[in-house]
């Protein structure tokens, strides 16, 4: 049973341009969230996609958006990239039939912008 | 919004036990989790506490008292391998799946 997948490993961007980054839940699960963690930092939670609508919203700008697919898998754009967009980002999947709501990690996209 | 404080970092000797300590303020609690993250990979699960008390599991135990907005992690008998970050995190009532995270403690494990 394959777990939470992301890609890309790696991407590295200029300022200003747009980035999509790509997730599949692990099986079974229905809601996937998004998180930046930055250098030395903690995840911060980006927002959180059930049923195709963005559900929750953390303190993110409009440049960040997300998609979610019938299939569960989501996709999170950012547009007009800045060099503070630098980090590691984690898709989460998760599914009320879990216990503990248990949120489950991707291995995270490092995008990097010079 | 939450504030999560844990320590930068710890640093211990291979089989001795180190203690993690995570203070949050919250509205709305709905549990605490406890992750490892070793560096430039995912964070993985490691306990959740959403009573008072202990919970043990195998060399980790994770305790709460959420009248003091307080938790711990024990790591007993430590090995090299748990040299790595760990991270508290908080759920609240009106924020299911969504969990807000300390900076992290980085736990370095010395021979």
């Amino acid at each position: 049973d394959a777990g939470v997948t992301q890609s890309p490993t790696h991407l590295i961007k200029t300022r200003g341009q747009q980035v999509t980054l790509r997730c599949s839940p692990k099986s079974g699960h229905d809601t996937v969230s998004w998180y930046q963690q930055a250098l030395g930092q903690g995840p911060q939670f980006i927002f959180q996609y059930y049923e195709e609508e963005e559900r929750q919203r953390g303190n993110f700008p409009d440049r960040f958006s997300g998609h979610q697919f019938p299939n569960y898998s989501s996709e999170l754009n950012v547009n007009a990239l800045l060099l503070g967009d630098s980090a590691l980002y984690l898709c989460a999947s998760s599914s009320k039939r879990e216990p503990y709501n248990e949120q489950f990690f991707g291995p995270g996209t490092r995008l990097t912008v010079l | 919004g939450q504030n999560i404080d844990q320590p930068t970092e710890m640093t211990a000797t291979e089989g001795a036990i180190v203690q993690i300590n995570c203070t949050y303020q919250t509205s709305g609690f709905n549990g605490l989790f406890w992750y490892q993250q070793h560096a430039g990979e995912a964070p993985t699960f490691l306990s959740y506490n959403v009573l008072d008390g202990l919970e043990e599991k195998g060399r980790f135990s994770s305790f709460l008292s959420r009248s003091k907005g307080y938790s711990y992690l024990l790591l007993k008998e430590l090995q090299m391998k748990d040299s790595a970050s760990y991270l508290c995190a908080v759920m609240t009532t009106d924020s299911w799946g969504k969990l807000q995270f300390g900076a992290g403690t980085q736990v370095v494990v010395t021979p």
